[in-house]
């Protein structure tokens, strides 16, 4: 069971440019969310996805796409990178039905913008 | 969405009980207390949650006050592993699972 994996584990990109981040969860689980994680901060929570099909927008979902074409990956875009997209970005996971509260974090993608 | 409001950080000797303080004054009656923690250079994980009453499980101990408006996070015994960013996160009941992070208190153990 390798849990929450994702890939790349580190990334640098030129202002401009555009990259995909894949997140693969092995758990059938339901719900699948991005974070991004600032130095010195808490994660702040993108998108999020309750379902095969579909996604929402988080906290801060501007300059990022998402999409879950399979239940098992939630795949997090940058059209454009910019600067201010530096960040660690967290991906997790968790079942949907009541009781069952915890989430699941992969291992985390280290973005550089320059 | 309720907040919460934790030291920045603490200090604790191997071995030593912890004690990790929490507010949430404005706390409503349906929301659940989380508490996550992040070691470094990884993603956070779920320690312990709790509604009304003190909850243990094998990572820590849960005790919330009888108003609810604090609750404490207690790790019976420190260990260097558990050197991490602590974050208290209250979870509304019709929120789904989302969790919103503060900034949390970074525990340092000391051999």
């Amino acid at each position: 069971n390798a849990g929450v994996t994702q890939t790349p584990k580190f990334r640098v990109l030129k202002t401009g440019q555009s990259m995909t981040l894949l997140c693969a969860q092995d758990m059938n689980h339901e719900y699948m969310y991005w974070y991004r994680q600032d130095p010195g901060m808490g994660l702040r929570l993108i998108h999020y996805s309750v379902g095969e099909g579909t996604t929402a927008k988080g906290e801060v979902p501007d300059g990022y796409n998402v999409s879950r074409l399979k239940k098992q990956n939630f795949l997090l875009g940058l059209e454009s990178a910019a600067p201010s997209q530096t960040s660690v970005y967290f991906c997790a996971s968790s079942y949907s039905v009541s009781g069952s509260y915890e989430q699941y974090f992969g291992p985390g993608t280290r973005l550089t913008v320059t | 969405d309720a907040k919460t409001t934790q030291p920045n950080s603490m200090e604790s000797n191997e071995e030593e009980p912890v004690h990790l303080p929490c507010n949430h004054s404005t706390i409503s009656g349906t929301d659940y207390i989380h508490w996550y923690r992040q070691l470094p250079s990884q993603g956070p994980e779920y320690v312990i949650h709790g509604l009304t009453s003190n909850v243990n499980n094998r990572m820590a101990s849960l005790a919330i006050a009888e108003d609810r408006k604090s609750s404490t996070l207690i790790l019976h015994r420190a260990t260097l592993r558990d050197a991490a960013v602590y974050y208290c996160i209250l979870r509304a009941i019709n929120a789904g699972n989302m969790l919103t992070f503060g900034g949390g208190t970074r525990l340092m153990v000391k051999p």
